[in-house]
């Protein structure tokens, strides 16, 4: 079956910019994370979704970083008025139920650039 | 905050040498992972050694962990330049992972 799919692969915006970032997790996934992965740098956890439970958003860095998921599957990651510090990949990794936090597939990410 | 630290930062070997990295935590943990990146895009898992298991193989993969000093290491043994990549250990914090900075590992033919 198909994995974890993110779009766009690249996104080079300008500052000041707003973008949208997509992630398709598998089919049946119950789970949803986003992480942030700037140069040389390890993962960074930003937000996690189970089910139709509250989220947590616990690592959003500021209020300029949002996320929703539609319908328990398709998630967006919304970052307002970007800053070049913003610059790094979004990874996004689903789990299925029951499988806890270890058991994450990842995308293969975004690669944003804020010029 | 990172859980984990990897070390070393950069590795380079010939292909057929083995490879260590070592990764050290600082809370109790229930399980710690391995993964590996390529090209800084997407991660696949490696290995998962619980807490208490002091060791376990996968493959060519070697995975030791020492809860009292907080530490794991991976072993590549018989490295090839496929294997090149950064390798990262993770452990739990609530509802996700924490990953260290990673171990780059460059293998030269």
């Amino acid at each position: 079956g198909a994995g974890v799919s993110q779009s766009p692969s690249n996104k080079v915006t300008e500052k000041g910019k707003d973008v949208e970032l997509r992630c398709d997790p598998i089919s049946g996934h119950t789970a949803l994370y986003w992480y942030r992965q700037s140069l040389g740098q390890g993962l960074e956890f930003l937000i996690y979704f189970q089910g139709n439970s509250a989220p947590d958003k616990s690592g959003l860095p500021s209020d300029r970083f949002s996320a929703e998921r539609t319908g328990g599957s398709v998630s967006t990651l919304t970052i307002q008025r970007t800053q070049q510090e913003d610059s790094a990949v979004y990874l996004c990794a689903s789990s299925p139920p029951g499988a806890g936090v270890y058991e994450q597939y990842f995308g293969p990410g975004t690669r944003l650039t804020v010029t | 905050s990172q859980q984990g630290e990897e070390d070393p930062q950069a590795l380079s070997i010939q292909e057929g040498e083995n490879a260590t990295m070592n990764c050290s935590y600082k809370t109790s943990i229930n399980n710690l992972q391995w993964y590996r990146q390529n090209s800084g895009r997407g991660l696949v898992h490696l290995i998962l050694i619980r807490s208490n298991e002091r060791e376990k193989h996968s493959g060519r993969l070697r995975v030791t962990l020492d809860t009292s000093k907080k530490s794991s290491s991976l072993l590549i043994t018989a490295s090839r330049a496929a294997d090149t990549a950064s390798y990262f250990c993770a452990t739990e914090a609530g509802t996700a992972l924490i990953f260290g900075k990673g171990t780059t590992l460059s293998v030269s033919s």
